[in-house]
């Protein structure tokens, strides 16, 4: 089974710095056969249903701002928040969905 | 715009059965591109993926809950529901429904809904 590992479990970062949040996936999320990995990000806010960010690792969802970005491959992913707002805190969680569908553990980012 | 909303008891006995519906809105059900999903939050076991299901009735589970879980399907309400059997304390969580892409991101969700399992 694939494990999925986030880091760190908690950021303080002061408004206008950049946040860089870590995915960790025990086994390779890049399919070969369209060369894709197969990683999401999401955004949930206290009280609200987690909103999607960040899918095939790096496409943004619609109307995400973009100062959220992701990056990495195969079995190492970032999500950065080039300025942090205060709007972004919230806590992120990252899914694989190579093989079914498995989130890590979540990290919370609020401001310094 | 697309909306999801969950309905149900809040309260369910160990032993028993939870159910749960959610009422998709703004959107139809019966789409080729699409499939429905619930995924629970609970403190200790952050996010988890339940099942899901498509508008034909196919569905597919999480293979650590496949034994307990069943997923179906009302087209004609625009609905699908969930029921979740033999409950603990452990399935106590907030229970989401969702909209999936065809490649299993989740795109919309619903508010939530808390359930406690507990006599």
């Amino acid at each position: 089974d694939i494990v999925m590992t986030q880091s760190p479990d908690s950021l303080a970062v002061s408004l206008g710095e950049r946040a860089t949040i870590n995915c960790k996936s025990s086994q390779s999320l890049l399919k070969s056969s369209n060369n894709k990995n197969y990683l999401a990000w999401y955004q949930q806010k206290p009280g609200q249903p987690p909103k999607l960010l960040i899918y095939w690792a790096s496409a943004r969802e619609s109307g995400v701002p973009d100062r959220f970005s992701g990056s990495g491959s195969g079995t190492d992913f970032t999500l950065t928040i080039s300025s942090l707002q205060a709007e972004d805190v919230a806590v992120y969680h990252c899914q694989q969905y190579y093989s079914g569908s498995l989130f890590g553990g979540g990290t919370n980012v609020e401001i310094k | 715009q697309l909306q999801l909303q969950e309905s149900g008891p809040g309260l369910v006995k160990p032993s028993e059965t939870l159910s749960l519906t959610c009422t998709v809105s703004g959107g139809s059900i019966i789409s080729s591109s699409y499939y429905w999903a619930w995924i629970r939050q609970s403190p200790g076991r952050g996010l988890e993926w339940v099942g899901s299901t498509y508008y034909s009735g196919y569905t597919y589970y999480s293979p650590s809950l496949n034994s307990r879980v069943t997923i179906s399907v009302d087209t004609s309400k625009n609905q699908f529901s969930l029921n979740l059997h033999s409950v603990t304390a452990a399935d106590t969580a907030v229970y989401y429904c969702a909209r999936e892409g065809y490649y299993r991101y989740f795109q919309h969700w619903g508010l939530g809904t808390l359930v406690t399992v507990s006599s």
